[in-house]
């Protein structure tokens, strides 16, 4: 049974940059066949697909966030990790990180972390 | 980006009725097409996948149906477990994935 858990600091100051990684385990991102996400929710509100990125390093972002946004993968410890810069209060969301399996027309998110909430505020 | 609106915001039905939940696509996304249901303090848990396949664990009171831009998700008799908000999402033309603003079920 894949898991994925999220971890980082729950609150970030203005401007500064929000830093999480999930650690996936029950399986290996360097198997290849998935996409690994970041997708968030601002509290009470729908969700937002930030960007994923390959095994291989290769990415895709939100074109939303594209200029703030940096994911980036540690196979050695089947990780991946969201850096988004500059944040503003408008940043604050609970983040998730999820799978997709690679797939021609594309597939769902099959299994997702608990969340965690990230509070921009000084 | 394709944008996904569903509706109703909110529903309000009795146990054991029948819910039923619309999604539309702002252009055909085929059947590549999910449902999610989403409690508080939880993360979303795959519902539908294909428009109208059941992910594994799923209980059959839910289906879904639609193909294009026209998505339905039906609960066929509402438990109490079932109370929630749902949300659909287009994977089809991508990236960006992209959802919808969610329809919370809620106790009538």
């Amino acid at each position: 049974q894949v898991q994925l858990q999220e971890s980082g600091p729950g609150l970030v100051k203005p401007s500064q940059t929000l830093s999480l990684t999930c650690t996936v385990s029950g399986g290996s991102i360097s198997s290849g066949g998935y996409y690994w996400s970041w997708i968030r929710q601002h509290p009470g509100k729908g969700l937002e697909w930030i960007g994923y990125i390959y095994y291989s390093g290769s990415t895709y972002y939100n074109p939303s966030l594209k200029s703030r946004v940096t994911i980036s993968v540690d196979t050695s410890k089947n990780q991946f990790s969201l850096k988004l810069s500059s944040v503003t209060a408008a940043d604050t969301a609970v983040y998730y990180c999820a799978r997709e399996r690679i797939a021609v027309a594309g597939t769902p998110f099959d299994y997702w972390g608990q969340g965690t909430l990230v509070t921009v505020s000084s | 980006e394709i944008v996904m609106t569903q509706s109703p915001a909110t529903l309000s039905v009795s146990p054991g009725e029948r819910a039923t939940l619309s999604c539309r696509a702002s252009q055909s996304v085929s059947s590549n097409l999910a449902w999610y249901q989403q409690k508080p303090g939880q993360a979303p848990r795959l519902l539908i996948y294909g428009a109208s396949t059941r992910a594994t664990g799923i209980p059959a009171r839910f289906s879904g149906s639609g193909s294009g831009t026209e998505f339905t998700l039906t609960i066929s008799s509402l438990q109490s477990e079932d109370f929630a908000v749902y949300y659909c999402q287009q994977y089809n033309n991508w990236p960006p994935r992209t959802f919808g603003q969610g329809t919370k079920v809620e106790i009538k």
